[in-house]
């Protein structure tokens, strides 16, 4: 398995609907994953970090599966700035220093 | 604040020419990273430093040297740049991972723009 692996998108949504988007991971010994938010041209950001079994923030929700070592990241009632690249992140190496982004999936949300 | 701040933005070296891309952060972040971004490939890690005094490699360190200059600071530097370091190049920070081991939330810079031809 990859160490960091997303689906390859890209996802065409209408306004208003709900997506999801999954991302497996390969180093079982991770503690705390992230979802970044990458506009085009523009540095990655963090959207939320997930440390348990899960997160929500507003129309944002992640959730963690360790046993079968994946992340979900769901988004409510998609807005047309929530078109983005998103970046599925996983700690690997020693001491947590270093991060393993996935390749990301792109979500573009149309009127 | 400004956060994480990158010099110069963009960038265009001929094949063999050196240069160093500065990087700093106004966060009192104990550690800090330099990463490549190519179409497809995704955000590679090339050296970390985990705090001041301190520098490793990371996934892709081949041609290029950093220095932590300061706890602030952070420098990389390409000696004899080949059109394969054309990229898109990030600086980021993050406090140390925490007691438990789990990881910190880096923060990045606006990234800087590098073309060699």
């Amino acid at each position: 398995r990859k160490e960091v692996e997303q689906d390859p998108g890209p996802f065409n949504v209408p306004e208003g609907a709900t997506v999801a988007f999954n991302c497996t991971y390969s180093n079982s010994a991770s503690q705390s994953f992230f979802w970044y938010r990458q506009d085009c041209r523009k540095e990655p950001k963090l959207l939320m970090s997930v440390y348990s079994s899960g997160n929500e923030d507003g129309r944002f929700t992640a959730q963690l599966n360790r046993a079968s070592q994946y992340i979900s990241l769901l988004i409510r009632d998609s807005k047309l700035s929530d078109s983005a690249t998103y970046l599925c992140v996983v700690p690997s190496g020693a001491g947590s220093y270093q991060l393993t982004f996935g390749k990301g999936t792109k979500l573009s949300v149309i009127p | 604040n400004a956060g994480v701040t990158q010099t110069p933005k963009f960038q265009v070296l001929k094949t063999g020419q050196s240069m160093t891309l500065q990087c700093a952060q106004d966060m009192n972040h104990n550690s800090m990273y330099w990463y490549r971004q190519d179409p497809g490939m995704g955000l590679r890690l090339i050296y970390y430093s985990a705090s001041e005094g301190t520098t490793d490699k990371g996934e892709v360190p081949n041609g290029y040297n950093v220095s932590r200059l300061n706890k602030r600071e952070f420098s990389l530097r390409l000696e004899s740049a080949a059109p394969s370091q054309t990229s898109v190049y990030f600086c980021a920070s993050s406090e140390a991972p925490t007691s438990g081991g789990a990881a910190d939330t880096q923060y990045f810079g606006p990234g800087t723009r590098l073309t060699v031809l």
